[in-house]
């Protein structure tokens, strides 16, 4: 496609289950972000992925959250026992490469809400 | 450790007026620059970055902002506000070895006819 696509666009979970977020990148583009953006606020780092290697996964706030990228194309991000808090938007970008100047192309979105 | 500052998170203006939002950061190393529009049910979209290259950067939607080392700022401008201008604006700055953002709390612009 010609943007970054997530999947799903909604998805609402009850506490303790675990949910599977997608996102699928612009081709080519090496790097991919996950943020995470609550109600008002503006979005904050998750992790990073230079192709397939996870290259920053500082700002994950729990053991609870995994991401992965095993062919350096789609991720996903996946958080186990979901609890009200991570109750958020959370926004998939890419970027061409890998400099701290690059424009990045971010994705709509995935909305969760947790119960 | 970077860091963004946008004060008031609604910010109206008339049709026709002088759009201004303020960004202030914080960097521990010559700063990269950004502003980014969300316009409902979309994904954010780059209007314009700083490099370095010039302190006055012209964006897309007739939007420019100006780089003041000394005063820590990078505010966004228009001259002429339009109701299509009608979105979430937010301010960012890169951080780290690669191109992570530290993002500001936004800016919520409202267009009064």
């Amino acid at each position: 496609g010609a943007g970054v696509s997530q999947s799903p666009r909604y998805k609402v979970a009850k506490r303790g289950q675990d949910v599977a977020l997608r996102c699928d990148p612009i081709s080519g583009h090496v790097s991919l972000f996950w943020y995470q953006q609550a109600l008002g606020q503006g979005p904050e780092f998750l992790t990073y992925f230079q192709n397939e290697a996870q290259l920053d996964k500082s700002g994950l706030p729990s053991d609870r959250f995994f991401a992965e990228r095993p062919e350096g194309s789609v991720s996903t991000l996946k958080i186990q026992r979901t609890q009200q808090e991570d109750s958020a938007v959370y926004l998939c970008a890419s970027s061409v490469g890998t400099a701290r100047y690059e424009k990045l192309f971010f994705g709509s979105g995935t909305q969760l809400s947790v119960l | 450790a970077q860091s963004v500052t946008q004060l008031g998170s609604h910010v109206s203006v008339s049709e026709g007026a002088l759009v201004l939002l303020r960004c202030n950061y914080s960097s521990s190393v010559p700063p990269y620059l950004f502003w980014y529009v969300q316009y409902p049910n979309q994904g954010l979209q780059l209007l314009l970055k700083y490099t370095s290259a010039a302190t006055l950067v012209k964006g897309i939607n007739g939007f420019e902002a100006e780089f003041k080392k000394s005063e820590t700022s990078f505010h966004l401008t228009k001259p002429s506000a339009h109701m299509s201008d009608a979105a979430e604006y937010f301010c960012a700055v890169s951080e780290g070895g690669n191109n992570r953002l530290a993002f500001g709390k936004g800016n919520q612009v409202v267009v009064i006819p």
